[in-house]
């Protein structure tokens, strides 16, 4: 059964720190990998896809990717009160599939 | 531009009665997924549907049945409810070939 692994938290980041955010997924096969970002009773919220090893940066928000490892992390410079959320890491056997495999969340808290 | 529309938000229904809930895609998307999330958990995958095809079914009893219609638009059915139904139902649409999945408001269900 293919699983996604997160660590639930509470994390807990002072404003203007970096959050740093990891996930491990179980496919080797998998070939797309994507960050949601979830406020508490709304939907998730895209904010970073990455599909090849390495680094990819939006804004404040760096996706890093080890295939090798399995694991995919996200970064996410100069936090703000408005990161505070649960960041949803799920992962796609394959670019045409939008069938994802969602982990469980991390709760993200940031500190004024 | 419209997002993905869900309907209704708000649902409250009986153990053993029968529920239809709708979602309209982004203009121009061809593919539409149902998730189901429970409390404290990440979404988990019940159906895709493209071009009024099933494209996969996630673990998930008979019970659960889908359908998508010639404007794109889908319905998810779930029969003979249970309490363990209660949770926030997410549609989510993407392009044909794209993996990057937009989700609706939700309808969230509670079974009493």
């Amino acid at each position: 059964q293919k699983e996604v692994e997160q660590n639930s938290g509470p994390l807990s980041v002072p404003e203007g720190a970096i959050a740093s955010l990891n996930c491990t997924y179980s496919d080797r096969g998998s070939q797309s990998f994507f960050w949601y970002r979830q406020y508490s009773g709304k939907s998730p919220e895209l904010i970073m896809f990455i599909y090849s090893n390495g680094d990819k940066e939006d804004g404040r928000f760096t996706a890093q990717l080890n295939k090798a490892s399995q694991y995919v992390s996200l970064l996410i410079r100069d936090s703000q009160p408005s990161d505070s959320a649960t960041y949803l890491c799920a992962v796609s056997e394959d670019f045409g599939n939008e069938k994802l495999t969602f982990g469980t969340g991390t709760r993200l808290t940031i500190i004024p | 531009d419209a997002g993905v529309t869900q309907s209704p938000t708000h649902l409250i229904k009986t153990r053993g009665q029968h529920v239809t809930l709708r979602c309209s895609p982004i203009s121009g998307h061809k593919s539409v997924s149902w998730y189901q999330q429970v409390l404290g958990q990440g979404p988990q995958f019940i159906f895709q549907y493209y071009e009024k095809e099933e494209r996969g079914r996630g673990n998930f009893p008979d019970r659960f049945s889908a359908r998508q219609f010639p404007n794109y638009s889908s319905e998810l059915n779930v029969n003979a409810l249970l309490l363990g139904d209660s949770a926030l139902y997410l549609c989510a649409s993407s392009l044909s070939g794209s993996s990057e999945a937009f989700f609706g408001q939700g309808t969230r269900l509670t079974v009493v």
